[in-house]
């Protein structure tokens, strides 16, 4: 089983729905990170979060480190969000050690 | 800024020849990472540098690999000799302060085929 684990897989979905992808890991994190990869390959990191919420324009992450969960959401999703979403915890007692979902793959279809 | 500039952005090599990725990270960035991405293995930590010192290479696949850090503006990662399931997409990253406790800053990443 992996450390990290990140629902679903592949999400296909119309522009302007609401948009959730979820990511539970198994084992202690200090913080979690999200990002997101284009379809060209560039990595763009969109959240680091050790609690509560946070709100980047239509993007929203969630994290509960007890229960060990955390979601990202999008509002009025476009095709421009079309990506690889991958989560990744920092270990506990590391400052550089991450542990990394497979990532979800993301399209919007107009 | 420019960002972390990473060079070759392609590379295609035979097996058994050296291949050297370079990286620039964003000044004054004192964290510098080294990735690998593969589709089995997804992103893979191969090295990590802190104030140009090398924390952990626990990462590194084997002697074939070796990285370098001559300065807090360049890094090397070198592959001698290449071998094809060295074929994947090889990101550096670099962050301000320690560690992946802040945003990391990905270069674009360079793509390395090894046939």
């Amino acid at each position: 089983k992996n450390e990290v684990e990140q629902s679903p897989q592949n999400l296909t979905a119309q522009e302007g729905e609401f948009i959730t992808i979820n990511c539970s890991y198994s084992v202690g994190i200090s913080a979690l990170h999200w990002l997101q990869q284009h379809p060209g390959g560039g990595i763009v990191s969109l959240f680091m979060l050790s609690s509560g919420k946070k709100k980047h324009g239509r993007l929203i992450a969630t994290i509960n480190i007890q229960e060990k969960h955390s979601s990202l959401h999008i509002t009025a999703s476009h095709p421009r969000d079309s990506a690889v979403y991958i989560c990744a915890g920092l270990l506990m007692d590391s400052n550089y050690q991450l542990i990394w979902g497979a990532g979800t793959k993301l399209i919007i279809k107009p | 800024d420019a960002g972390v500039i990473q060079s070759p952005r392609h590379e295609v090599t035979e097996m058994g020849q050296e291949v050297t990725l370079r990286c620039k990270p964003i000044s004054g960035h004192n964290s510098l990472f080294w990735y690998r991405q593969t589709m089995m293995r997804g992103l893979e930590l191969l090295i990590y540098f802190n104030n140009n010192v090398p924390i952990d290479d626990s990462g590194m696949p084997e002697d074939r690999f070796s990285a370098k850090m001559p300065n807090a503006s360049f890094s090397t990662l070198k592959i001698q000799p290449s071998e094809p399931r060295d074929s994947a997409v090889y990101f550096c990253a670099s962050s301000l302060g320690g560690g992946a406790a802040n945003e990391q800053f990905f270069g674009p990443g360079t793509r390395l085929t090894v046939l």
